[in-house]
This record gives C-alpha cells, sequence and structure tokens, in this order.
C-alpha cells in the first residue's frame, strides 16, 4: 500500500496567488483530515470528511481556505488568494470511517508564501 | 484550542536512558494516541489506549492513562538515538476526530 499519497511535497508561490494541495488517501478509507502545522499554533484541525462529505470544517480559518472531496480517492485544499501568514506544513490524513483508531498521516506539503 | 497538553516541552537524554513524556487534557474521551514525527515527516502512529484502560504495552513503549486525572504518560525504555524526533499526544472523543497536544521534542544523545 502506498499509504497517504500529497502533492506537491514543497510550494513556493507569491502572496495574491492560488495554491492547491492535494491528497490520495489510503484505498478503502472513508475519512480524509486536513491538518495545518505551525510552530506557533502546532499540528490544527482544518476539516475533515466523511464518505467524502464534509463534516467538520471549523477549523477552517477564513473563506480563502476551501477543500473538496470529489471522489472517495480525492481531495484538494485550496487557498485563495494566498497570504504570508498562511505558509505552513499542510498534512493530510485517512482513516476507516467510523474507526476512532489510528490516522495515517501523508508526508504533508510545505507551502511557503512570500 | 489544543486538548492535550504535552510536558515537557522538550527532553535531551543519553542513548540507553529511559524517556517519559506526559500529556494533560481536559475533556472526555473514548481513546488516547501518540505519534512520534521525525523531523521534515507525516506523523506515525505509535500506540492507542481506550478510555477502559490503564496501562498498555508495545515494544519499548509504555503507556498509561489515569482518566481521573484527565492525563497519560508515554514512556520508551533504553532509548535510541533513532527515537529522536517529536512526540504528540492525541484525544478521541465522539466522532473520528483527534485533537493534538502541543508535542514533546526528544532529543537522544549517543
Amino acid at each position: 500500500d502506498a499509504g497517504v499519497i500529497q502533492s506537491p511535497r514543497h510550494e513556493v508561490t507569491e502572496m495574491g496567488q492560488e495554491v492547491t494541495l492535494r491528497c490520495k488517501p489510503i484505498s478503502g478509507h472513508n475519512s480524509l483530515f486536513w491538518y495545518r502545522q505551525t510552530m506557533m499554533r502546532g499540528l490544527e484541525l482544518l476539516i475533515y470528511f466523511n464518505n467524502n462529505v464534509p463534516i467538520d470544517d471549523s477549523g477552517m480559518p477564513e473563506d480563502r481556505f476551501s477543500a473538496k472531496m470529489p471522489n472517495a480517492s480525492f481531495s484538494t485544499l485550496k487557498i485563495q488568494p494566498s497570504e504570508p501568514r498562511d505558509s505552513a506544513v499542510y498534512f493530510c490524513a485517512s482513516i476507516a470511517s467510523g474507526s476512532r483508531d489510528t490516522q495515517y498521516f501523508g508526508p504533508g506539503t510545505r507551502l511557503t508564501v512570500l | 484550542s489544543q486538548q492535550g497538553e504535552e510536558d515537557p516541552q522538550a527532553l535531551s537524554i543519553q542513548e540507553g536512558e529511559n524517556a517519559t513524556m506526559n500529556c494533560s487534557y481536559k475533556t472526555s474521551i473514548n481513546n488516547l494516541q501518540w505519534y512520534r514525527q521525525n523531523s521534515g515527516r507525516g506523523l506515525v502512529h505509535l500506540i492507542l489506549i481506550r478510555s477502559n484502560e490503564r496501562e498498555k504495552h508495545s515494544g519499548r513503549l509504555r503507556v498509561t492513562l489515569d482518566t481521573s486525572k484527565k492525563s497519560s504518560s508515554l514512556l520508551i525504555t533504553a532509548s535510541r538515538a533513532a527515537d529522536t524526533a517529536s512526540y504528540f499526544c492525541a484525544t478521541s472523543g465522539y466522532g473520528n476526530k483527534l485533537v493534538f497536544g502541543a508535542g514533546t521534542i526528544l532529543r537522544v544523545k549517543s
């Protein structure tokens, strides 16, 4: 199993540009989570999906952030327009639906907004 | 806001020594999990302890849970240089959402 796949691994962009981060969960996992990690705020849950439906987006910082899960094998997190304070490592994780057990994390996307 | 709070924030020990990290949380939980994160990598699950369990072992790892004190500890015995990483506790309540603590940075010197 390839595990959770994220792309790109690194992204450098300029303020105001649109950024799209991608995630492919582990096959058969029905829940997907997007996290953001910074030194100041630690690891924060942004949004999670069950069976492709957003369940809790209370962690999404503002309207500039949006996430979609068009099918069970793909999700995107979009920031438009990006700002320097969005610089962070963004992780995707997946889990079998209804399970409260192990979350499997991807390698992360390191985003730098100049 | 984060529920789990780890203590200490950073720990430096010699190879072969034991490392103990503590985690406190605020609300009722279904289970508590510990994850490890190596520099520049994603988090990796280490061990899960359910709310009705008090202690659990996995290899060199020992986790305890005291629900009356809302606290947990992770003990790594006979530490190795490869154990150098950040360690996070995460609590699961209702639903499958995890809330992570701020983490403990462990450095094992060889």
